[in-house]
Parts: structure tokens; sequence; C-alpha cells
């Protein structure tokens, strides 16, 4: 069974930073591209972020490019997200999910979704 | 930029009846584009990728079918579980993803 659980999230400032972390198991974590999703309150799914099964590239959403950083520690089969000059549009449940395909850079098809957790961005 | 436009955004149906859900892109796609189901407080789940392949363990009553710019999901006889929102989602433009504004089936 693949569980994938997220964590960091919380209320911050804009402005401030944050750290996701999503904790894996259940699969070859290094064998697998990694996404970001989130879903604003009461909206639907943004794609945020993937990073190939290496670490060896990462792509953002234009909407994140320059505050985002994906990373991973295949050793600790943890995926993270840092947030940088987070802004209130940033609040969002953020999603940790898996590529479907156990390729280096994936297929772009997502599943499965952790749990989520919120981000909210407020003063 | 690839846009998807979903509809209806709402659909009110009975259980047992037939839902057709569509997806239309900008511009093409090609056949890069999947469905998923979202329950209220629940992650999303991927039912279909590649226009018309079901992902693992969904049921043969959701089945997909399109290439180009225009996609339906269909559910063929609706299950009591079945009523949630379905976004679509295409890859075309590696490797940005987007997602469409979803469709919401409601019992009606």
């Amino acid at each position: 069974q693949v569980y994938l659980v997220e964590s960091g999230g919380g209320v911050v400032q804009p402005g401030r930073s944050l750290r996701l972390s999503c904790a894996a198991s259940g699969f070859t974590f290094s064998k697998y591209g990694m996404h970001w999703v989130r879903q604003a309150p009461g909206k639907g799914l943004e794609w945020v972020s993937v990073m190939w099964s290496d670490g060896s590239n990462e792509y953002y959403a234009d909407s994140v490019k320059g505050r985002f950083i994906i990373s991973r520690d295949n050793s600790k089969s943890t995926l993270y997200l840092q947030m940088n000059n987070l802004r209130a549009e940033d609040t969002a449940v953020y999603y940790c999910a898996r590529d479907i395909a156990n390729t280096v850079f994936g297929v772009g098809w997502i599943d499965p979704w952790g749990q989520g957790t919120l981000v909210t961005v407020s003063s | 930029e690839i846009v998807l436009t979903q509809s209806p955004a709402t659909l009110s149906l009975s259980p047992g009846e037939r839902a057709t859900l569509s997806c239309r892109a900008s511009q093409s796609v090609n056949s890069y584009l999947a469905w998923y189901q979202q329950k209220p407080g629940q992650a999303p789940r991927l039912l279909i990728y590649d226009a018309s392949k079901r992902a693992t363990g969904i049921p043969a009553r959701f089945s997909g079918s399109g290439s180009g710019t225009d996609f339906t999901l269909t559910i063929s006889s609706l299950e009591p579980e079945d009523f949630a929102v379905y976004y679509c989602q295409h890859r075309s433009k590696w490797p940005s993803f987007t997602f469409g504004p979803g469709t919401k089936v409601d019992i009606k």
C-alpha cells in the first residue's frame, strides 16, 4: 500500500517562508517522479511543481516560479517544497502526489495523492 | 498556454443514469488527457489517462474517449459513490500540466 503523508502546513504571514514535507512509503521512492499540486479553498486543482525521480530536473508553474523550490531526499523517501515570499493567493491545500510511471521523468499522470496539508497566508 | 474548459459545470442525475462529461482544450493535446475524481474532503484520484486508459482499480463503468481538442468521460450507470467533482488534466506541453475547472456530478 502506497502512503504519502504531507506535513509542515500552517498559518504564515505574507512574505514569510514555509517548508512542506511529504513522507513516502510502500513503493521505491527513488524510481518515481513526484509532484506538488494545490487547491485553494473551494476552488479547483492547480499543478505546482514536479521533480524527476533522480532529482536531476525540476519544473514549476509560472505562478510559483522563482519563489518555490522542490527537492527530494531519496535516502529518506521524502519530498519537500520550500515556499518563499508567500502571498495570500498561495493559500491552499498542498498535495504531494506520485507520477504513475516508474521512469526518471515520469509521464505526467498523477496518482496516488496524499491527503494534503493546509497552508494559510494571512496577516 | 493550453486552456481546458469543462462542461457542464454541474450535472444533476439520479443513480443508475448515464453521465457524460466534456473537456475541451484550446488547442490540440493529442491524446495527452487524464480524468480525476475528487470526493468532498478527499484527495483526487486518477480515473483515466491517455484519454481512454483506465487507471488501476477503476471500475469498467468509467470510460474515456476523444483526441485532439474534444474529450468525454462517460459513467455508464451512476453508483452512489460516483457523485463527486471530476477534473480533466493535460500534459501535452511537457513538463507543464493544467487542470480544467471541474464538473460537479450531484444527486438529482
